[in-house]
Order: structure tokens, then sequence, then C-alpha cells
């Protein structure tokens, strides 16, 4: 079956350092991935949508000079939280679709900021 | 491997039924489930949840069961309605590996007026 992998699992930084989040298919291509940020009551918003080869696609409030999205393969996307502050501490978790019109979620990664 | 699954990629109900909605998991160490909606274009948003010390929580129309000597999960919506439409996504989680996310692939819902 289809997997979703994210490296790191945890990363603990200080205030203002930049932090990269991976996100790998690891036994199909993604053309598309997505990245998402648990908020309170656990749901999932969604912050931007990644496509290979091409600019990723941001949702309205999301700063893309603050989460800086890289799809550098059709098995790769990367998430870079830059000058990370406490205020974004939080769960982050990227989906992947191959061609069908199915999601396979990564196991998400939890970023604290101290 | 998968270790969350929904192996119903569609499911089409009438409106005023019932609809079931099922997942099955394979890490015995899960002890935390939840349901997630999704609508086209957005998160998905969460529905309702279940401890493993629980065998079945309510709320409202929505109802989840859990068979842990099965490993299986089922949402159970009643009375299904239009709006519910959507797509439901299952998760799992491990209290001793930091509450990881693992989710199904998703299981689309439409009901029919």
């Amino acid at each position: 079956g289809a997997v979703v992998s994210q490296h790191p699992s945890r990363v603990i930084c200080k205030s203002g350092t930049s932090v990269k989040i991976e996100c790998r298919s690891l036994d199909f291509q993604a053309t598309t991935m997505f990245w998402y940020r648990q908020f309170p009551k656990q749901s999932l918003m969604l912050m931007a949508t990644s496509n290979e080869g091409s600019k990723a696609t941001y949702e309205q409030g999301v700063e893309k000079d603050k989460f800086l999205i890289n799809h550098a393969s059709l098995t790769l996307s990367t998430l870079t939280v830059t000058s990370a502050h406490p205020e974004d501490s939080s769960f982050y978790i990227c989906s992947a679709t191959p061609l069908a019109d199915t999601q396979y979620f990564g196991p998400g990664t939890r970023l604290t900021v101290l | 491997d998968q270790q969350v699954k929904q192996n119903s990629p569609s499911l089409s109900v009438q409106e005023g039924r019932i609809s079931i909605l099922n997942c099955d998991y394979t890490n015995s160490m899960f002890d935390y489930f939840l349901w997630y909606k999704k609508y086209p274009a957005e998160g998905p948003t969460f529905l309702i949840s279940i401890s493993s010390i629980k065998d079945k929580n309510e709320d409202g129309r929505f109802t989840v069961f859990l068979n842990k000597s099965a490993k299986h999960l089922s949402l159970h919506i009643v009375p299904s309605q239009p709006g519910d439409s959507a797509v439901y996504f299952c998760a799992a989680s491990a209290t001793n590996t930091g509450n990881q996310f693992y989710f199904g692939t998703g299981t689309s819902l439409t009901v029919i007026p």
C-alpha cells in the first residue's frame, strides 16, 4: 500500500531559526502534495498545494515567504518554516496524491519553537 | 505499508438512511482514533474521536464504534443528510509514539436527496 513519510517526526528549535520538514511518497509518484497545519480541536488547515515543477499555491492568510515550499521531485516536497517563532509551534501534516483521486497522509511533524 | 485502511473509496446512501463508513488498522498500539470530514478545496475537519478505553462514542447524528479485537472502527451517520456528502478520513495515533497521525485514504460519501 502507498505510504507517505515525513521527516523529522519531531523538532524543537530556538526562536529565529529555520526548520525544514520533508514529505516523501515512498512507492508512488505524487504530482501534487498538500501541506496542513493542525489547530485546536484537531482540525487541519490547508496551508498550500505543492505541484512538482511549479510554484506552490498558498491558501489565503498563509505567508509564502515564511512557509517556503519546494516540490523538488515527484516523490519529495519540503516545507521550510523560516525564522520560526513560538506561535509557529504546531503539528504539520502533508498528504500526497497519485494520479487517482486519493489522498495519502503522512504521519505529521510536531514543531516546537522555544 | 498503510497502517490505517479504508477499503471502500466511495459510498452512496439515500437521505434519511444510515451511512456506515468503515476503517481497519493494523497497529495494536493505536489508542486514539479520529474521524475527519473533508469538503473539496478545504482541510479535513475533525468530526468525532474515540479512545481505546471505550467501544462507542456518540455525538448527535454521529456515532463511532471501536472493535479492538478486530482492529476495526466504524462511523455511523443517522439520519444521513445531503450536507453530509464529503470525503471521510479515519485516523489513528498511539500515545507512545508521540501521537503521530496515521490516516486512511478516505471514503467519499454521497447522500442522495
